[in-house]
């Protein structure tokens, strides 16, 4: 099964900050790959699909890039209610996979 | 609007069953394939299984293939997840979710989650 590698882990950073989280797939996935955060008590946002598309009412602040097995979300300019925990997900072939999390943390 | 409002959680003890079910409204729910996702205390989200459309394909995960069963019920408009032999490592918030057939299937609209403790 093909294996999802975020980093960080974890994040610190301040308001106003360029964020990048990154995402590695064991073997390539296409651009088969979406984005969610998720904010204690709440259910998991889609953010980005395929990749690099934002989804309806997403901020333009989120971004995503990459193809094959290498992949980045990026917040150009961290706003407050950016904290939270980030989730790259594949979605090519059964069994999807989420990779670990990355929390974004005030600083 | 959509909503996907999860039920059936609850603390069971270690190898027996429980059901969880998903009532969906607010869009074309025979349309859609349908996920379960999990996310265990501390840890991060698990994809569980999934059902087309049409309910003639079905997916699990390597962790539950075996206890687990995924249904729909299309005249009730509802999802279902049966778990049998739970586990300890069962325990989390299980979420139902929508995969979008307009953008490139990726899971566009989740529940609250309901929450299953298993436990003696």
């Amino acid at each position: 099964d093909i294996q999802m590698t975020q980093s960080p882990s974890t994040l610190s950073a301040s308001v106003g900050d360029r964020v990048t989280i990154t995402c590695r797939a064991s073997q390539s996935i296409s651009s088969w790959l979406a984005w969610y955060q998720q904010k204690p008590g709440n259910a998991p946002k889609l953010l980005i699909y395929k990749a690099s598309r934002l989804e309806t009412g997403v901020p333009s602040r989120f971004s995503g890039s990459g193809s094959g097995a290498e992949f980045t979300l990026t917040i150009s300019s961290l706003q407050p209610d950016d904290f939270a925990t980030y989730y790259c997900q594949k979605y090519d072939r059964y069994p999807w996979t989420f990779g670990q999390g990355t929390k974004v943390e005030i600083k | 609007q959509v909503q996907l409002v999860e039920s059936g959680g609850g603390v069971v003890q270690p190898g027996r069953s429980l059901r969880l079910s998903c009532a969906a409204s607010g869009f074309t729910f025979r349309s859609y394939p349908m996920h379960w996702v999990r996310r265990a205390p501390g840890k991060g989200l698990e994809w569980v299984a999934v059902i087309s459309f049409d309910g003639s394909d079905k997916y699990y995960a390597d962790s539950v293939q075996g206890r687990f069963s995924i249904s729909r019920d299309i005249s009730k408009n509802t999802l279902h997840l049966q778990m049998n032999s739970l586990r300890a490592e069962d325990t989390a918030v299980y979420y139902c979710v929508r995969e979008s057939i307009q953008k490139s299937s990726s899971l566009d609209y989740w529940g609250q989650g309901t929450l299953v403790t298993v436990s003696s």
